[in-house]
């Protein structure tokens, strides 16, 4: 049964801090993995998606890398903005037909 | 292109009674699947539907149901609302076949049972 962990729970930062945003998943047999925010009350938008055949995508300030093999990824987000407050969740995707498995996410709080 | 459109965005029920949600998918995505978001819970896998068959389900009791149209279009149901089915219900679309697409969320329909 998958497991995700998403390491630190919450995180407030000053504006233009380089942020790191870690996220374990204990079943590495994934095709995808797929990098969301929340913002409160909303839904998911999706930012990044990285194929399990690939290391890294990137999106603008954002860039996301995936070590499948030891069950990790890892979201950076450059000169953090204050818009990037929001709830990240990343989302390690097998062919299970939408049974994804969700960890608690990463509280992000980025003040001016 | 439009995106993932819920419907109704908020509603209030009271105990006992039932509630139809709907979701339009993205344009040519045939795969469509329910998530409940409680802040106790987190975010819980419902049932997904592909070409108008449920391909999965996850652990919800029977009050829970969905079906899929043939233009992709979804709608869950729950019957005989308990308090404890007050969440955010969101839903995902993805072209394919397989799970190894992008998924796309709609904003969500907040269901508040009172």
């Amino acid at each position: 049964k998958q497991e995700v962990t998403q390491i630190p729970a919450a995180l407030s930062v000053p504006e233009g801090e380089n942020l790191v945003l870690n996220c374990s998943f204990t079943d590495s047999a994934i095709y995808n993995l797929q990098w969301f925010r929340q913002d409160p009350g909303k839904g998911l938008t999706s930012l990044l998606l990285i194929q399990s055949s690939q290391r890294e995508q990137t999106s603008g300030r954002l860039n996301a890398s995936l070590d499948k093999s030891s069950g990790r990824s890892t979201l950076y987000i450059a000169a953090s903005q204050p818009g990037d407050s929001a709830t990240y969740l990343c989302v390690p995707q097998r062919t299970s037909y939408g049974k994804l498995t969700f960890g608690q996410g990463t509280i992000l709080t980025v003040h001016p | 292109k439009a995106g993932v459109t819920q419907t109704p965005r908020y509603l209030i029920k009271t105990r006992g009674q039932q509630v139809t949600l709907s979701c339009s998918p993205i344009s040519g995505h045939r795969s469509v699947s329910w998530y409940q978001q409680t802040p106790g819970q987190g975010l819980q896998f419902l049932f997904e539907y592909f070409s108008e068959t449920q391909r999965n389900k996850g652990n919800f009791p029977g009050r829970f149901s969905g079906r899929q149209f043939s233009n992709s279009r979804s709608e869950m149901n729950v019957s005989t609302l308990e308090l404890g089915d007050s969440a955010l219900y969101l839903c995902a679309s993805s072209p394919g076949a397989g799970n190894t697409g992008e998924l796309f969320f709609g904003e969500g329909s907040r269901l508040t049972v009172l």
